[in-house]
C-alpha cells in the first residue's frame, strides 16, 4: 500500500541554521510528492511538489528532490528564518483516483 | 488561496446532538474530502467525494455522514455528537489531473 513516514519532531532552529526534515515512502506506482505547511489556526498550504523522479520542487527557499532509489523527498532550506515556524506535512498521491497519504508532520520552532 | 470557505469555523455543542459541517467551493473541483486532525495522529480521512452523490469512506468514517447535492457544497454530518469527536476538521479539493489537494482553513469543533 502507499504510505509516507516523516522525521519525528519537534525540531529546534536557531534563526540562519540549514533545516532538513526527512520524508520517505510507499507506494505501488509512480506518485506525486509533496510538501504542505500548516501556521497556527490555519489550514495546510501547498509549500512545493515534485511529479516525477529527478524532480526537484522549490519554493520560498525550500527545497526537496523526488529520489525514487532511496524513495525519498527530504525538505531543506539553507537559512531558517522565525517565520518558517510551522509544522510541514509530507504528502504523496497516487496518479489516479485523487488519493492522498500524508507523514504525521514535523514540528519546527525558529528561534532568534 | 483556493476558493474553499468552511462554517463554521469554531462551534461547541453537547454531546448528543447532531451537527453539521458545510464546505463550499469555487473552483469548480471534482473531488472534495473531508479530514480531521488530531495531536499524534495527523490527519485522517474521514469521506471524500468524486462528484455530484458520489461519495465514499476514509479511515475513520464510523459517526459520520456526509453529502454531496451539489459540485461546490460537501457537508459532513456528525449524527449525534460524542467527545471524541472534538477535533479540527479540514475540507479539502482536488481536481482529476491536477495533482494538488488543497485545503480550507478549518473548523474546530468542541463536543462538550
Amino acid at each position: 500500500g502507499n504510505s509516507v513516514t516523516q522525521m519525528e519532531g519537534p525540531v529546534t532552529l536557531s534563526e540562519e541554521a540549514f533545516l532538513t526534515i526527512n520524508c520517505t515512502y510507499t507506494a505501488t506506482g509512480y506518485p506525486s510528492l509533496f510538501w504542505y505547511v500548516q501556521y497556527p489556526g490555519e489550514g495546510l498550504q501547498l509549500l512545493l511538489k515534485a511529479t516525477k523522479a529527478d524532480d526537484k520542487g522549490s519554493n520560498k527557499g525550500f527545497e526537496a528532490t523526488y529520489r525514487k532509489e532511496t524513495t525519498s523527498f527530504h525538505l531543506e532550506k539553507g537559512s531558517v528564518q522565525v517565520s518558517d515556524s510551522a509544522v510541514y506535512f509530507c504528502a504523496l498521491s497516487e496518479r489516479t483516483g485523487n488519493q492522498f497519504y500524508f507523514g504525521t508532520g514535523t514540528s519546527l520552532t525558529v528561534i532568534p | 488561496d483556493a476558493g474553499i470557505t468552511q462554517s463554521p469555523r469554531h462551534k461547541v455543542t453537547e454531546t448528543g446532538t447532531p451537527v453539521t459541517l458545510r464546505c463550499h467551493q469555487t473552483e469548480n473541483h471534482r473531488y472534495m474530502y473531508w479530514y480531521r486532525q488530531d495531536p499524534g495522529h495527523g490527519l485522517r480521512l474521514i469521506h471524500y467525494s468524486y462528484g455530484v452523490k458520489d461519495t465514499d469512506k476514509g479511515e475513520v468514517s464510523d459517526g459520520y455522514s456526509v453529502s454531496r447535492s451539489k459540485t461546490e457544497d460537501f457537508l459532513l454530518t456528525l449524527e449525534s455528537a460524542t467527545s471524541s469527536q472534538t477535533s479540527v476538521y479540514f475540507c479539502a479539493i482536488s481536481e482529476r489531473g491536477e495533482t494538488a489537494i488543497y485545503f480550507g482553513e478549518g473548523s474546530w469543533l468542541t463536543v462538550v
